[in-house]
């Protein structure tokens, strides 16, 4: 079974930006894992940010955005907000299973 | 606007059946390549995806469960739902259900199952 990876935690200054990247064991991560990335705060549903690489939907913020980056999916947040501190998570798709990452613990501080 | 809910029990005991119910509302769970599926987090801990019905496809689970889940789909209720079987404490945690179709995914809100005698 694949094994997704993503940074354990990441640190953002309010205004900042950081990405977020998610990598898969199987190779490189292409539009055919058809990437999502959902954000997650305490106490809350998962919410998918982005989906198939860099769709987003209708809630998401224009400071988020989703790409592929040196063989890995990629989330950028730009301008980060005291209110985008978060675990996100990635998720691909192989053939009809879903695999997700462990998560990135994002702090804006 | 698609949205999800799921319903079950809070409590189950060791050995016994978890069975959840997730209502779908503002979209039908018969449109062509929708996807519906269920996802748990223990507490503390990621998210552990369980098992995925794949309109006029077939039902993928994760390997690791597949001999104790399965997915059903009531279509003129518009709803689906997991049956997990053999409860063990390793299953206590929040279960979501999610969906949709064309690429979006939608998450449920929840519902928290404790297995404990």
């Amino acid at each position: 079974q694949a094994v997704v990876t993503q940074e354990p935690s990441l640190t953002v200054s309010p205004g900042g930006t950081v990405t977020l990247t998610c990598g898969s064991s199987t190779g490189a991560v292409t539009s055919g894992l058809f990437p999502y990335w959902l954000q997650q705060k305490p106490g809350q549903a998962p919410r998918t940010l982005i989906f198939d690489t860099s769709i987003k939907h209708s809630w998401t913020p224009g400071r988020f955005s989703g790409s592929l980056l040196g063989g890995r999916a990629a989330l950028t947040l730009s301008g980060a907000q005291p209110e985008d501190e978060a675990d996100y998570y990635c998720l691909l798709y192989y053939s009809g299973t879903w695999v997700f990452g462990a998560g990135t613990k994002v702090t804006v501080l | 606007q698609l949205r999800l809910q799921e319903s079950g029990p809070g409590l189950v005991k060791p050995s016994e059946t978890l069975s959840l119910t997730c209502i779908v509302s503002g979209g039908s769970i018969s449109t062509t390549a929708s996807y519906w599926a269920w996802t748990r987090q223990a507490p503390g801990k990621g998210l552990e995806w369980i098992g995925t019905f794949r309109y006029n496809d077939k039902t993928y689970y994760e390997a690791s469960l597949n001999s104790r889940v399965a997915i059903s789909v009531d279509t003129s209720q518009n709803r689906f739902s997991l049956n997990l079987y053999s409860l063990t404490a390793a299953d206590t945690a929040t279960y979501y259900c999610s969906g949709g179709a064309g690429g979006g995914l939608v998450w449920g809100q929840g519902a928290q199952v404790t297995v404990s005698s």
